[in-house]
C-alpha cells in the first residue's frame, strides 16, 4: 500500500513549456485534490475532483488544467509555463469530503 | 469555511506535553476542526479532526471548548521529531467537496 504518490519530485521548465505532473493513489479514494505552497506559505487548492470523470475549480485554478480519466489517477497539466508557477505540488486524497485527506511528497518545480 | 488564528511559532522541551491554540470564534455548528501537521517541507499529515466533543488518538488529543470558538491541540509526550508547522483548519461537513483551506499555522520547536 504505496498510498499517494506524485511524479516527477523534481522538475525545471524554461518560460513556456509545458509538463504534466501524475498523481496517483491505491487507497480507492473518491476525492482528489492538487494543491500548491509557495515559501513561507500554507497550501492553495488549484483543482479538485469528486470522482472518475470529473474536476473542479479551487482557489487557484489559472495556467493548469486537470484530469482525472481513471479513479486512481490525477493529472495535472501546465500548458505554457510561467516563473509565477514556480512552486511546491502537493496532490491529495481522500475517501469523502468529511474524512481526512492523504497528501504525497510533493513535486518541486522551478521554472526559469 | 471559518478563519482561524494561530500562533505563529512556539517552543516547547522534548517529553512534555505541546498544548497548541487555535481560535476560531466565527465557527458554525456544523463545521469540524481538524489539525494537520507538515515537517520540513513534506506533504501534510492529518492529525485529529473533532466537532465538539473532545477527541484522542495514538498522535494526540484535541480539547474544544464548550462555545466551540476555540481549540487546543495536544501532544502529550513531545519528541524532537514533532517539530514542525501544524495547521488548524476549520472545514464545513456538509455538500461540495472543496479543498482544505491552510493559514500559515504554528511552527513547533521541540527543544532537547
Amino acid at each position: 500500500n504505496a498510498g499517494v504518490t506524485q511524479t516527477p519530485k523534481f522538475r525545471v521548465l524554461k518560460t513556456g513549456q509545458s509538463m504534466t505532473l501524475l498523481c496517483a493513489q491505491d487507497m480507492n479514494h473518491e476525492y482528489m485534490y492538487w494543491y500548491r505552497q509557495d515559501p513561507g506559505m500554507g497550501l492553495r487548492l488549484i483543482h479538485y475532483s469528486v470522482g472518475e470523470g470529473t474536476t473542479a475549480k479551487g482557489e487557484v485554478p489559472d495556467g493548469y488544467n486537470v484530469s482525472r480519466l481513471k479513479k486512481q489517477n490525477f493529472l495535472l497539466g501546465l500548458e505554457s509555463a510561467a516563473p509565477s508557477q514556480t512552486s511546491v505540488y502537493f496532490c491529495a486524497s481522500s475517501y469523502l469530503q468529511v474524512y481526512e485527506q492523504y497528501f504525497g511528497p510533493g513535486t518541486r518545480l522551478t521554472v526559469t | 469555511d471559518a478563519k482561524t488564528t494561530q500562533p505563529p511559532s512556539m517552543d516547547c522541551a522534548e517529553g512534555r506535553a505541546a498544548n497548541l491554540p487555535c481560535n476560531h470564534s466565527t465557527i458554525s455548528g456544523n463545521e469540524y476542526v481538524y489539525w494537520y501537521r507538515q515537517i520540513h517541507s513534506q506533504g501534510p499529515q492529518y492529525i485529529i479532526h473533532g466537532l465538539k466533543n473532545n477527541e484522542t488518538n495514538e498522535m494526540a488529543s484535541l480539547i474544544i471548548t464548550e462555545d466551540r470558538k476555540s481549540s487546543t491541540l495536544i501532544l502529550p509526550h513531545a519528541t524532537l521529531r514533532d517539530t514542525a508547522v501544524y495547521y488548524c483548519i476549520a472545514r464545513y461537513s456538509g455538500g461540495g467537496a472543496d479543498g482544505l483551506t491552510f493559514g500559515k499555522g504554528t511552527h513547533l520547536i521541540i527543544q532537547p
